[in-house]
């Protein structure tokens, strides 16, 4: 079956540790988001790609970093400098070229940090 | 970026129609608009998409003013697999596609 898989599903780390978040896709799409969400509120972006090795910053960029070196792959680490990690993430990835392209979302990783 | 407002909240009973509305008054020419919706701790899914004219899909149907300041997306006989959060969103490919969530609808479905 084609889609997105997200490890783990619930992730718990320390203060101060970086920690990496897993998003695999195979749908072939070349564009990968990564979003993270608050109790009640919408989705913010982090980051994006739309292509291997080219990412951009989303509105929500700093304390995180990614990488993009196989399309199928889109890995976000959420570094120690990132204030207030815990949080649910989401990633996404949708065809490139078209603005009717839908996104399709994986399961998604909460992230407790205690 | 254009924004879109939604009221936070609705209710409908099981097999009765949902009509929710979202508003965009300052959509612009090439905004497409989006809706999604998500389920309690599930990632979101795409419901339907439209530019100009209504638009029907066999999860929901958008009903798009003429001037498209708004639109409705309308659940034709609502479930209690419906119960979710619902956004609106504007898509536009002078923003790399983006999209842009709000804190969306929360509809709840009584049996």
């Amino acid at each position: 079956d084609g889609g997105i898989t997200q490890s783990p599903k619930y992730l718990f780390r320390k203060e101060g540790q970086n920690v990496t978040l897993s998003c695999e896709q195979n749908l072939n799409h070349d564009a990968m988001y990564w979003y993270r969400q608050d109790p009640g509120q919408g989705l913010r972006l982090i980051y994006y790609s739309q292509i291997v090795n080219d990412f951009q910053k989303g509105d929500i960029a700093e304390g995180y970093s990614v990488s993009r070196e196989k399309k199928e792959s889109f890995p976000l680490t959420v570094t120690s400098a990132q204030k207030n990690p815990t949080a649910f993430y989401l990633c996404a990835s949708s065809r490139q070229g078209a603005v009717s392209n839908e996104q399709f979302f994986g399961p998604g990783t909460r992230l407790t940090v205690l | 970026d254009a924004k879109t407002t939604q009221p936070n909240s609705m209710e409908s009973n099981e097999e009765e129609p949902v009509h929710l509305p979202c508003n965009h008054s300052t959509i612009s020419g090439t905004d497409y608009i989006h809706w999604y919706r998500q389920l309690p701790s599930q990632g979101p899914e795409y419901v339907i998409h439209g530019l100009t004219s209504n638009v029907n899909n066999r999860m929901a149907s958008l009903a798009i003013a003429e001037d498209r300041k708004s639109s409705t997306l309308i659940l034709h006989r609502a479930t209690l697999r419906d119960a979710a959060v619902y956004y609106c969103i504007l898509r536009a490919y002078s923003n790399d596609y983006k999209l842009s969530f709000g804190a969306g609808t929360t509809v709840t479905v009584r049996a």
